[in-house]
């Protein structure tokens, strides 16, 4: 079974500019999550869905950062006008039926720097 | 607020030795608690999970207990292996949020 992927796996940016990560979930999870996870710090959840909707998006830091899940597979989160507080690997998971409770399976992570 | 708590940052051990790594939390819920190990350039891998005041619960030799009473869920293992490197986090959830604390990297030596 083939797990979570991500792309890319590394991002290097200057301050202003835009970036995009993209998420595979495994085939039949409905539960979709990102997470930011800073040098030497835990994973910060940001959003996450059930199928195609937002359940929590809370965290995310909604006037540069947005994140789409369309079809409730595959998963695209956006940062507009990166800042170097952004600097963090940015892990994405999915999960079965839902819940917070149920493993999460985690993708390898994109790490982003910003100059 | 809910938060998780782990209080070593680095722990450094010769192989063989246990370890015992620890984990509190604060929660107004139910709480649900996991233990994700994540080597090195790979990514977090469930190692442990439980809702189950007192219970142990083992996997791949490392075993917790969920105590309520003392809002706890410290990871031990009775003999650590060099294979067991890697960065260990103790997660949280009130199936509303997830919390996961700052991680405790686990280093062992020959």
């Amino acid at each position: 079974e083939a797990g979570v992927t991500q792309s890319p796996r590394y991002a290097v940016l200057q301050e202003g500019q835009a970036v995009s990560f993209w998420c595979d979930p495994i085939s039949g999870h409905d539960t979709l999550y990102w997470y930011q996870q800073p040098r030497d710090q835990g994973p910060q959840l940001l959003v996450y869905f059930r199928d195609e909707a937002v359940i929590d998006n809370s965290q995310l830091p909604s006037d540069r950062f947005s994140a789409v899940r369309p079809k409730g597979t595959n998963s695209t989160l956006k940062i507009q006008s990166a800042k170097q507080g952004d600097t963090a690997t940015y892990l994405c998971a999915s999960s079965q039926l839902g819940g917070l409770s149920y493993e999460q399976y985690f993708g390898p992570g994109t790490r982003l720097t910003v100059l | 607020g809910d938060s998780v708590t782990q209080t070593e940052g680095l722990v450094t051990l010769t192989k063989g030795l246990p370890v015992m790594l620890n984990c509190t939390y604060q929660t107004t819920y139910s709480p649900f608690l996991f233990w994700y190990v994540q080597h090195l350039n790979e990514a977090p891998k469930l190692l442990l999970k439980s809702s189950t005041d007192n219970k142990r619960t083992e996997h791949q030799g490392f075993y917790a207990t969920l105590h309520k009473s003392s809002s706890s869920f410290h990871l031990q293992k009775s003999s650590v292996q060099l294979s067991d490197s890697a960065l260990y986090f103790c997660a949280l959830s009130d199936n509303n949020r997830i919390f996961f604390g700052d991680g405790t990297q686990l280093v062992v030596k020959p």
